[in-house]
């Protein structure tokens, strides 16, 4: 069974520092993504992960993928207020791109002038 | 281009009631996804349609929930008859279907329908 863990789950940071939030799963996957979400907002798709050593970024974000070591990172650069929110990170449970995602409990940030 | 939608956004309902949650997907995406959030746990995956069939329905708590697409288009989640643990956010997301030799498709979210039973 695909399972997906995150740590931390809570993760309180000052602006302007930096910190990981990380993602372990048990199994090979294909696809692996992060989604932010605001407070009763949708899941916002932040980054898709595709294959060994991708890494991409947006702004203070950077998603990389190590399928070997079956580890997804989330970096965080200088964080500020407004990155303040919950992110997942997502396995797709089969092979092929059709298939239901796996989630982690999730990491809430909250980013502290 | 609108986004997922979902209705209602809140339901309360006691126990032995009845409810259906609706889900509209993004225009033109064939595949369609309900999930459910209880609270303090992960989200989990129910089921799957791609079009109007069921392609995985193996996240399915039990027979009180019925899941139906007609047409191919919006769908519903029924909880008949609810019970206390069925509390949470449940979600929807859609894809389009993908390319052949294309990468993964991205999975787009509804806000989610929060439900409490009381």
């Amino acid at each position: 069974e695909l399972k997906v863990e995150q740590n931390p789950l809570f993760l309180s940071m000052q602006e302007g520092k930096n910190y990981t939030i990380y993602c372990n799963y048990s199994t090979t996957s294909d696809r692996l993504y992060w989604y932010r979400q605001d407070p009763g907002k949708s899941l916002e798709s932040l980054f898709v992960l595709l294959s060994n050593g991708a890494v991409k970024q947006e702004g203070r974000l950077m998603a990389s993928l190590d399928t070997k070591a079956r580890l997804s990172t989330l970096h965080i650069t200088a964080a500020v207020h407004d990155l303040s929110a919950t992110y997942f990170c997502a396995v797709a449970a089969y092979g092929g791109s059709q298939g239901n995602l796996i989630f982690g409990k999730g990491t809430k940030l909250s980013v502290k002038p | 281009e609108a986004g997922v939608t979902q209705f209602p956004s809140h339901s309360v309902i006691e126990k032995g009631q009845t409810v259906t949650l609706r889900c509209d997907p993004i225009s033109g995406h064939d595949n369609l996804y309900w999930y459910r959030r209880v609270m303090g746990k992960e989200i989990k995956f129910l089921l799957h349609f791609v079009k109007e069939s069921k392609q995985d329905e193996s996240g399915m708590p039990n027979n009180r929930f019925l899941a139906e697409r007609t047409g191919g288009t919006y769908s519903t989640l029924k909880v008949q008859p609810a019970e206390l643990e069925d509390s949470g956010v449940y979600f929807c997301a859609s894809s389009q279907f993908p390319v052949a030799g294309g990468p993964g498709v991205e999975q787009f979210f509804g806000p989610g329908t929060r439900l409490t039973v009381l």
